[in-house]
């Protein structure tokens, strides 16, 4: 069965901390999907990466910067030197080969405090 | 900008009023889907269409129905809402097959 966790609800910070926000899968899928979408107060979801399960090199955009590690079945998210307009839920999600759907998981909210 | 588009932005209906929820893309994706998010919660997909094709999932209740007229368009029936409704409604269109989903803005349903 697919699923995804994201155990970190709520995580506040003070502005220029960096911040890892973590993201775990589980699939029988040899060939499938990893994705950040990110949502602001105003509620539009935003789409940061999308990763494919065969690719697992490291990825920096910015201050984003994406871990992928198939050994331990994660997709965690590092923000570096945080800023107010960070602040957002963001979402990790999961599609598997053969499907158009994606598996979310339910979120952490990020706080970043001036 | 090619885009996904979503009217209205607020709708607010009264219980039991049959309401329609516009989309929209300028992107001429083959998939297009409905979401529904409630507070605090992640995004549930309600259905999608794969062209034509329409994708319901098993626990969508029947009270929502879909059309899709063209490639461009799709709407979200709720034929007649109740107050557990009042939710974010997203649209969102992707490529087939893995590829990232692009969401509208949300239309925010509120039940009276």
């Amino acid at each position: 069965a697919q699923k995804v966790t994201q155990a970190q609800t709520e995580i506040s910070v003070v502005e220029k901390e960096d911040v890892t926000l973590d993201c775990v899968y589980e699939t029988r899928d040899t060939t499938y999907y990893l994705f950040w979408y990110k949502q602001p107060p105003s509620g539009e979801l935003v789409f940061l990466i999308r990763r494919n399960s065969f690719d697992e090199q490291n990825e920096i955009s910015g201050r984003y910067s994406w871990n992928f590690q198939k050994s331990t079945s994660s997709f965690n998210f590092t923000i570096t030197a945080s800023q107010v307009v960070d602040s957002a839920v963001y979402f990790c999600a999961l599609s598997e080969e053969d499907t158009d759907k994606l598996i979310f998981g339910t979120g952490t909210r990020l706080q970043v405090f001036p | 900008d090619a885009m996904v588009i979503q009217n209205p932005r607020y709708q607010v209906t009264q219980f039991g009023k049959p309401v329609t929820l516009s989309c929209s893309q300028t992107l001429n994706h083959n998939v297009m889907y409905w979401y529904q998010q409630k507070s605090s919660q992640a995004p549930k997909l309600l259905f999608h269409y794969y062209d034509k094709d329409f994708n319901n999932e098993a626990d969508t209740p029947d009270n929502f129905q879909s059309r899709r007229p063209n490639t461009s368009f799709c709407f979200l029936d709720i034929r007649s809402p109740g107050l557990g409704d009042a939710a974010m409604y997203l649209c969102a269109t992707s490529p087939p097959e893995g590829n990232e989903q692009f969401f509208g803005p949300g239309t925010r349903l509120t039940v009276l």
